[in-house]
């Protein structure tokens, strides 16, 4: 079964300084993995997805993530932090299509990470 | 432009009793899920739908948990005699159809307290 890992529950970061969100993700093969964002009260929006294209991905809001296959990871970036960039991030994977029974793509999430910026 | 809609946005019940909660799609996606998200975790899968498919209903963590959909139109999940471990926001999401190429767009969720 496929799983991913957020290091951190919560990551502090002042306003301007680098985000760095971890994810590390278990599968035999490379699945598809996704970053999402949750404002409070709000459902999730997609930041970026991973799909076997590129291994730098970049995504909405200056947001990018880099697969590392050797490292099973898929850690989300941001190089200068904004207040509006507070909220709680997940990643999912879900498998490649190829592989999988083609039709259920139902997302894994992982725990998820809040971000909070110190003005 | 319309969005995953979903209603009621909060509901409070006592335990016991049965909710029914409702999701419009954004029109033209064929695929739906619905997810659980317990407080300070991730979203658990539930039920999927897909066109005219049977139902892949592989999360749903008990009999009391049902799902139905209209078509490609609404869907509704269900609770019957409701536990306070049932209390979570509950979300759905479509998409335009299989193949994870196509991201899944969340309604903003309903908030499901049992006291």
């Amino acid at each position: 079964a496929q799983s991913v890992t957020q290091l951190g529950s919560h990551v502090s970061v002042s306003e301007g300084a680098l985000v760095l969100l971890r994810c590390n993700y278990s599968s035999s093969v490379p699945p598809y993995l996704f970053w999402y964002v949750q404002y409070p009260n709000q459902g999730l929006q997609l930041l970026l997805k991973y799909t076997s294209a590129a291994t730098l991905v970049k995504g909405i809001n200056g947001f990018e993530a880099e697969f590392k296959k050797s490292e099973t990871s898929f850690h989300l970036t941001k190089p200068s932090a904004h207040m509006s960039d507070a909220a709680e991030y997940f990643c999912a994977v879900t498998p490649n299509y190829l592989i999988s029974n083609f039709g259920n793509e139902k997302l894994t999430f992982g725990t998820g990470t809040r971000l909070t910026i110190i003005p | 432009g319309a969005g995953v809609s979903q209603s009621p946005s909060n509901k409070v019940t006592e335990k016991g009793k049965d909710v029914e909660l409702r999701c419009d799609p954004i029109s033209g996606h064929t695929a739906l899920y619905w997810y659980r998200q317990r407080l300070g975790q991730g979203l658990e899968f539930l039920i999927y739908f897909q066109g005219n498919s049977a139902p892949d209903k592989s999360g749903l963590p008990s009999d009391r948990f049902s799902a139905e959909r209209t078509g490609e139109s609404v869907s509704t999940l269900t609770i019957q005699r409701t536990q306070q471990e049932d209390s979570a926001v509950y979300l759905c999401a479509s998409s335009l159809g299989s193949g994870a190429i196509q991201p899944q767009h969340f309604g903003d969720g309903t908030r499901l307290s049992i006291l």
